[in-house]
Order: structure tokens, then C-alpha cells, then sequence
């Protein structure tokens, strides 16, 4: 049964940063694409970024570009978003998920990010 | 980059049919795009995968009732016998090399 179990997230000031992770389990990690999504309070869905299943192709909105970084531990299962500069606007639930032939085909449980002084 | 529309809301009642559209934008005709449903407080959940020819791949366990169909740029689902537990938000998206985009989601009232 895949899995997928977010954590890192909190509370943090405007400007600050925050790394999340996404560990995942039930399927052969390297072998698929994975990617982060948030929703903002009472918003639809948005994607952020994407990784391939080595780690070398990385994709980003335009929203989060220059201040995301994705990257992947292929040896842990793991896959992380390193925010910096974070805005108040990026506040949401930060969900990641598999991709298999293109789409998003399954989901964590999210987790909350907060950005406030 | 694409650019996926759908209906704020829709209603149906209890045991009906419901029809949910996603329409792509102009030049993205043929995407492929995936269903995904939100029930109230919970994380999304992938429904199926629909091609523009209207060949679809449903998630694991997804029931019977829900299926999948195309028409030029529009993507359906629909929803046959309704149940209380299919009141929910229902999101499209789509794909290309170097990003993927969601719909705005159409929230689903089960009357």
C-alpha cells in the first residue's frame, strides 16, 4: 500500500524558511516522479513543484521560483521542499504526491504551513 | 500553459446523476487530465485519468458509479447514484513537460 506522510510544518515569520519532507513507503521510490501541492485556507488546489525519479529534472511555479527548492533522497525514501523567503501568501496545507503516467495519483495528508508575525 | 475551467457548484439529488465538467483552454484540446475528489477536512484523492478520446483509468477501489468521458476540449465525470459521501470538492488537472495546472474545483451538493 503506498504511503506518503508529510511533516515540518509550523509557524514561521514572514522573510523565515522551513524544510518540509515527505517519506514515503509501498512502492519503489526512485522509480516515480513526486510532487508538492498546497491549498490555501478555503482555496482550491495549486501546484508548486515537481522532481523526476532521479532527482535531476525539477520543475517549479512560477509563484515559488527562486525561493522553493525540491530535492529527493532516493537512499531514504524521502523527498523534501526547502522553503525560504516565505509569504504570507504561502500559507497552506502543503500535501505531496505521487505521479504515475502524468498524474498525481496519490496524495499524502498535508501539512500545515503557516506564515505570520 | 494550459488553463482548466470548471463550474463553481453543483447539486443533485440523493440516488440521481450528476455530470461535472472540466473544459481546457484553447490549444490543449487533447491533454490528458485526471479527476481528483476532496471530501470536507480531508486530502485529496485521485479519481481517474480521462484522454481526450474518452478512455479512462480509474483509481484502485474507485466504485462503479463513477465514470469518466470527452467532447473536444471538455472532460466529464459523472456521478451515477448518488451517495451522501460523494458531496465533496472535485478538482481537474492537466499536465504538460514542465508544469501541471488544477481547475478551480466545483463543490458537489448531495440534496
Amino acid at each position: 500500500e503506498v504511503q506518503l506522510l508529510e511533516s515540518g510544518g509550523g509557524l514561521v515569520q514572514p522573510g523565515g524558511s522551513l524544510r518540509l519532507s515527505c517519506a514515503a513507503s509501498g512502492f519503489t521510490f526512485r522509480s516515480y516522479g513526486m510532487s508538492w501541492v498546497r491549498q490555501a485556507p478555503g482555496k482550491g488546489l495549486e501546484w508548486v513543484s515537481a522532481i523526476g525519479g532521479g532527482g535531476d529534472t525539477t520543475y517549479y511555479a512560477d509563484s515559488v521560483k527562486g525561493r522553493f527548492t525540491i530535492s529527493r533522497d532516493n537512499s531514504k525514501n524521502t523527498m523534501y521542499l526547502q522553503m525560504n523567503s516565505l509569504r504570507a501568501e504561502d500559507t497552506a496545507v502543503y500535501y505531496c504526491a505521487q505521479v504515475q503516467g502524468g498524474a498525481n495519483c496519490y496524495w499524502g495528508q498535508g501539512t500545515l504551513v503557516t506564515v505570520s508575525s | 500553459q494550459p488553463v482548466l475551467t470548471q463550474s463553481s457548484s453543483a447539486s443533485a439529488s440523493l440516488g440521481s446523476s450528476v455530470k461535472l465538467t472540466c473544459t481546457l483552454s484553447s490549444g490543449h484540446s487533447n491533454n490528458i487530465i485526471a479527476w481528483h475528489q476532496q471530501q470536507p477536512g480531508k486530502a485529496p484523492r485521485y479519481l481517474m485519468k480521462l484522454e481526450g478520446s474518452g478512455s479512462y483509468n480509474k483509481g484502485s477501489g474507485l466504485p462503479d458509479r463513477f465514470s469518466g468521458s470527452s467532447s473536444g476540449a471538455d472532460r466529464y465525470l459523472t456521478i451515477s447514484n448518488l451517495q451522501s459521501e460523494d458531496e465533496a470538492d472535485y478538482y481537474c488537472e492537466t499536465w504538460d513537460r514542465n508544469t501541471r495546472v488544477f481547475g478551480g474545483g466545483t463543490k458537489l451538493t448531495v440534496l
